[in-house]
């Protein structure tokens, strides 16, 4: 089945040290999103690629980057983990522009900071 | 600016009961409309979307939603509540693709025997 996939689902990581987040996607999508949502709020975006072409939030701290090196495969890299970025991050994956806006989500990395 | 408001934010039902769940937004053109369920510790599941048409829209599990123009309202029900629809519900807007969406702060349903 076609699929948004997340690895690790669960990552602890220690204040100030550098965290990667996988996601990949076997639905062909143009476009990828990343979202943290934190307990009990809603799923706020961080970020996007549509294609090649990264679209990053006004409000997206410089300590959350991103790569995205092919179609498939999309990363979330925290430069320096804070207590504050404990959360869950969701990927996302839209078919086009043209589409609808209807979003597929994986199933999650919960980051735990210590 | 876009924004989607969800009043409740924990309703209990009792298992069999009907439910319906809350959905305002505000957005000055006719927009997408989504319901997402959350089960703890999960990803976000699609439950219905809303792009034109008819305006009573049918989804997954039994659930329907109807989206009201004229009370900027996109309110989810279900006839007859089981146990295993408790979770987080959550309703978002999007203005065309490859934006955002905007998420309300979701709706936790809690299932009583």
């Amino acid at each position: 089945d076609a699929m948004v996939i997340q690895n690790p689902r669960y990552q602890v990581t220690q204040f100030g040290k550098p965290v990667t987040l996988s996601c990949s996607q076997t639905l062909n999508h143009n476009v990828m999103y990343w979202y943290q949502q934190k307990s009990s709020q809603a799923p706020k975006l961080l970020f996007h690629y549509y294609d090649k072409d990264f679209n990053n939030e006004a409000d997206t701290p410089d300590n959350f980057q991103s790569r995205r090196p092919n179609t498939s495969f999309c990363f979330l890299d925290i430069r320096s983990p804070g207590l504050g970025d404990a959360a869950m991050y969701l990927c996302a994956t839209s078919r086009d522009r043209s589409d609808s806006n209807e979003q597929f989500f994986g199933p999650g990395t919960r980051l735990t900071v210590l | 600016a876009q924004s989607v408001t969800q009043p409740d934010i924990h309703i209990t039902v009792s298992e069999g009961a009907s439910l319906e769940l809350r959905c305002n937004y505000s957005y000055g053109a006719t927009p997408y409309l989504f319901w997402y369920v959350q089960s703890p510790g999960q990803g976000l599941q699609l439950l219905l979307k809303y792009f034109s048409g008819d305006t009573l829209v049918q989804g997954i599990k039994g659930f329907e939603a109807e989206f009201k123009r004229s009370q900027s309202s996109f309110n989810l029900r279900k006839p007859s509540v089981h146990w295993s629809d408790a979770a987080e519900y959550f309703c978002a807007v999007g203005a065309w693709a490859g934006t955002a969406l905007i998420f309300g702060k979701g709706t936790t349903l809690s299932v009583s025997s």
